[in-house]
């Protein structure tokens, strides 16, 4: 079966960096997408990765490693707005976006 | 760009009634739209996948006669949550793709909180 693994919650303090990891056991890759989910809205995209190595997009990266399965969302500068769920999803064989379940990031002061 | 839009953004209804929900893409066209449900603190489940001007495709589990999707032009899809009961209370989006060139992901609109009481 295919299954995307994230930690349930996270907490992390203001102005600090907090790294959110993804795995993943998929039939066929094309593609791994990071998403931010604020309660009560729909998700926003924040990065994909496609090739092994970090993206980096102003205070948040994304890592992958094609051959573990495995990526990471790095945050950095951590604000009280960053406080949400990250949605890690796929893309396997069929193109079809297969969905981890959320991190919910808390920020604290 | 790549602005989704959703109709209503929330929606009470009477259990046994119809319900209409609107996805537009306002400044791309949308080869392909996705309807998702998400309840409370749960992730995005997938219900089911519409191209323009065919049926869409339902996931499994997902009653295709309760839920009805029309992708009648390439930049409106519609959701249908027909005889409404409590239990399809949800945050029900929608998201688009079709821009050329792009990585393929997918644009969300806002969502729409559907209440059944």
């Amino acid at each position: 079966g295919q299954n995307i693994d994230q930690p349930t919650e996270m907490t992390a303090t203001e102005g600090a960096i907090v790294q959110i990891n993804c795995t993943y056991q998929t039939s066929g890759f094309n593609g791994l997408f990071w998403y931010q989910q604020h309660a009560g809205e729909a998700p926003t995209f924040l990065s994909y990765n496609v090739l092994d190595g970090l993206e980096e997009k102003g205070r948040f990266s994304s890592f992958l490693s094609r051959s573990k399965g495995y990526s990471y969302l790095l945050l950095k500068e951590l604000q009280m707005k960053d406080s949400a769920s990250y949605l890690c999803a796929v893309k396997d064989s069929n193109y079809q976006l297969i969905w981890g379940a959320g991190t919910k990031l808390i920020i604290k002061p | 760009g790549a602005v989704v839009s959703q109709h209503p953004s929330w929606v009470i209804c009477k259990s046994g009634t119809s319900v209409k929900i609107e996805c537009r893409s306002l400044d791309f066209q949308a080869t392909t739209m996705f309807w998702y449900r998400q309840f409370p603190k749960q992730s995005l489940m997938l219900m089911a996948t519409s191209n323009e001007g065919s049926k869409a495709t339902y996931e499994q589990g997902v009653e295709k006669d309760k839920f009805l999707i029309n992708h009648a032009s390439l930049t409106l899809s519609t959701l249908t949550v027909t005889s409404a009961h409590p239990e399809d209370s949800s945050f029900y989006i929608c998201s688009a793709t079709g821009l050329a060139g792009e990585s393929g992901e997918q644009y969300f609109g806002p969502g729409t909180r559907l209440t059944v009481t």
